[in-house]
């Protein structure tokens, strides 16, 4: 089975821009996880999405949303970037609702100026 | 609330040496605990997990980890270090948040470097 994949790798945006990043999770996976990784705070829980819904949702302002579409991918969203949004975003997918283990993709690069 | 933490940022061994990287967990129910690796510019990748079937754990490429409850520990080790065990270690708890949602709570890290 391939893995999860996110696109793009690398991104670089100025500050006030938006970005959309997209996450395709594992071959029959509908839980899709995001979570923000920086050097300072490590990693952080955006929000997690299941079968189209949000499940659950972190401590970020609402300036960050996801969604996710039929075929379980799924898409980040920050609008009116800041520096301090600067990060690599990484994506987990899962198989159901249980404590299943999450598998993480690439992650995305996102370099704000 | 869970939560995990991993003791000393950074560690160093030399090739060939014992590697041994703590964490200790905090849980008001059994927990389910993650050690996961990540490698430069890459996602995480994960090592082994604790599900309550067995105390010591066996993962990929020779770590194991034991979960001992009466310390709240799940400290991972490898008997040898590989030049290719540099890398960043997370450990990681399975928390329940409610309406069918599972989150992993990580510890901060620690940075592995490996002495040839």
């Amino acid at each position: 089975k391939a893995g999860v994949t996110q696109t793009p790798r690398y991104l670089i945006k100025t500050r006030g821009q938006q970005v959309t990043l997209s996450c395709s999770p594992i071959s029959g996976h509908r839980s899709v996880s995001w979570y923000q990784q920086t050097p300072g705070q490590g990693l952080q829980f955006l929000f997690e999405y299941f079968s189209e819904t949000q499940r659950n949702k972190g401590n970020f302002p609402g300036r960050f949303s996801g969604r996710q579409f039929s075929n379980s991918r799924s898409e980040m969203n920050v609008s009116t970037l800041e520096l301090g949004d600067s990060a690599l975003y990484l994506c987990a997918s899962r198989a159901g609702q249980r404590a299943d283990t999450q598998y993480f993709g690439p992650g995305t690069r996102l370099t704000v100026l | 609330a869970q939560s995990v933490t991993q003791l000393g940022s950074h560690v160093s061994v030399s090739e060939g040496a014992l590697v041994l990287l703590r964490c200790n967990y905090s849980s008001s129910v059994p927990p389910y605990l993650f050690w996961y690796v990540q490698y430069p510019n890459q996602g995480l990748q994960l090592l082994l997990k604790y599900t309550s079937a067995a105390t010591l754990v066996k993962g990929i490429n020779g770590f194991e980890a034991e979960f001992k409850k009466s310390e709240t520990s799940f400290h991972l080790t490898k008997p040898s270090a590989h030049m290719s065990d540099a890398a960043e270690y997370f450990c990681a708890v399975i928390a329940y948040s409610g309406a069918g949602s599972y989150q992993l709570t990580f510890g901060k890290g620690t940075k592995l470097s490996v002495i040839p």
